[in-house]
């Protein structure tokens, strides 16, 4: 069973990055994706990218390109997500989610991890 | 992109009825479709994916089908502990898109 355990809450002022990381244990790090998903306060789930760490390369929805970094060190089972050119709509907990052999797509999310607050607030 | 809608936005049911969301593509996606639960505070969990393949360990009570551009989640006997926002997901394109969730209460 994979494990995902995030970094802690951030405080960020607008303009700033934001860097998230995701630690996994359990399962294969470097052959199944790690996708990010953001949820604003009341709203829903949003995809934002993902990668897998094997290849390396990451994908990233059209609305954050240019503005998110997805990397991934397979030397420590860690996948991180950096967010810059912070704004107030940025305010969100932020989830990583680890893909699985049996389906759901290269970038599906069967387990996930517990979440960080970015709060985006000058 | 891919726009998933789902319906209702919000459903009021009562313990032991069966309890039916729709989730429509905005093109075919095949079967390419995840079901998810949200209880409020916590991370989303995975029921369905594949369209209809139940997660290890997910009660018996959730199933899912659908193929195409139409699917359907269904909970046959609504349980207190299911009161939870549900989402789909497709993946047949990047982004995987979700739907905008449907909000599931006890009546």
């Amino acid at each position: 069973q994979v494990q995902l355990v995030q970094s802690g809450a951030e405080v960020k002022k607008p303009g700033s990055s934001v860097k998230v990381s995701c630690k996994a244990s359990g399962g294969t790090f470097s052959s199944y994706a790690i996708s990010w998903v953001r949820q604003a306060p009341g709203q829903g789930l949003e995809w934002m990218g993902g990668i897998i760490p094997i290849f390396g390369t990451a994908n990233y929805a059209q609305k954050f390109q240019g503005r998110v970094t997805i990397t991934a060190d397979e030397s420590t089972s860690t996948a991180y997500m950096e967010l810059s050119s912070l704004r107030s709509e940025d305010t969100a907990v932020y989830y990583c989610a680890s893909a699985d052999p049996r389906g759901g797509g290269d970038f599906s999310c069967f387990y996930w991890g517990q979440g960080t607050l970015v709060t985006v607030s000058s | 992109d891919i726009q998933m809608t789902q319906s209702p936005s919000s459903l009021s049911a009562s313990v032991g009825d069966r309890v039916t969301i729709t989730c429509q593509a905005s093109q075919d996606i095949s079967n390419y479709l995840n079901w998810y639960q949200q209880k409020p505070g916590k991370a989303p969990k995975l029921l369905i994916y594949d369209a209809s393949n139940l997660e290890t360990g997910v009660p018996s009570r959730f199933s899912g089908s659908g193929s195409g551009t139409d699917f359907t989640f269904t909970i046959s006997s609504l349980q207190p502990e299911d009161i939870a926002t549900y989402y789909c997901q497709q993946y047949d394109n990047l982004p995987h898109s979700f739907g905008q969730g449907t909000k599931l209460e006890i009546k």
